[in-house]
């Protein structure tokens, strides 16, 4: 079974600019995860898809990220304008939900950002 | 509302010797509780769950967790800590809104 994949693995971009981040889940994962890990501290959760629709982004800065699972598969995450504080390894996550017993998360491998 | 605390932001042991995390959580709900481990440069993996089963939870590599429900807490434990072992350690609680809270986590330091 392959895993999540995420791309790129790494981006650097200077303030101001604009990035994007695509993650595909593991096939048949209804639930799709975003997370902001900055140096340090444990991953934060941006937005949780369920199938195409958002189950929470109250941790999204709505101001300048964005996240869409328009089919129902595949995500991507913006950013528009980057500042320097996010910089951080975004984690792109996948699970089935189709019973308690398969709530657990997949991990991507994350992209790495450094805003100069 | 939910919450996760990870007692210890740095845990040290020497090799062979006993490994304690500790992890307390905060749920309205019947939680699930995970642990992650994540190794420098590498991604997350699970290590084990607690989903309303066993309340002794056995994971990979050695590693188990017991829920306690009285103290709020789910600990993990290794009897014997390889150098392997050395990462940083996530808890992670779920209760009714199906929303995952990760903990700060805890650096796991062996000695030879």
């Amino acid at each position: 079974e392959a895993g999540v994949a995420q791309s790129p693995r790494y981006k650097i971009i200077e303030k101001r600019q604009s990035v994007a981040f695509w993650c595909n889940p593991i096939s048949g994962h209804a639930t799709l995860y975003w997370y902001q890990q900055i140096l340090g501290q444990g991953p934060k959760l941006l937005i949780q898809f369920q199938n195409n629709g958002v189950v929470d982004d109250s941790q999204l800065p709505k101001d300048r990220f964005s996240a869409e699972r328009l089919k129902g598969v595949d995500s991507t995450l913006k950013i528009q304008p980057a500042k320097l504080e996010d910089s951080a390894v975004y984690l792109c996550a996948s699970s089935r939900e189709d019973s308690p017993d398969y709530n657990e998360q997949f991990f991507g491998p994350g992209t790495r950002l450094t805003v100069l | 509302a939910q919450s996760v605390t990870q007692l210890d932001s740095h845990v040290s042991v020497s090799e062979g010797t006993p490994v304690l995390l500790r992890c307390n959580y905060s749920s309205s709900y019947s939680p699930s509780l995970f642990w992650y481990v994540q190794h420098p440069n590498k991604g997350l993996q699970l290590l084990l769950k607690y989903t309303s089963a066993a309340t002794l939870v056995k994971g990979i590599n050695g590693f188990e967790a017991e829920f306690k429900k009285s103290e709020t807490s789910f600990h993990l434990t290794k009897p014997s800590a390889h150098m392997s072992d050395a990462a940083e350690y996530f808890c992670v609680v779920r209760g009714g809104s199906y929303i995952p809270t990760f903990g700060r986590g805890t650096s796991l330091i062996v000695h030879p």
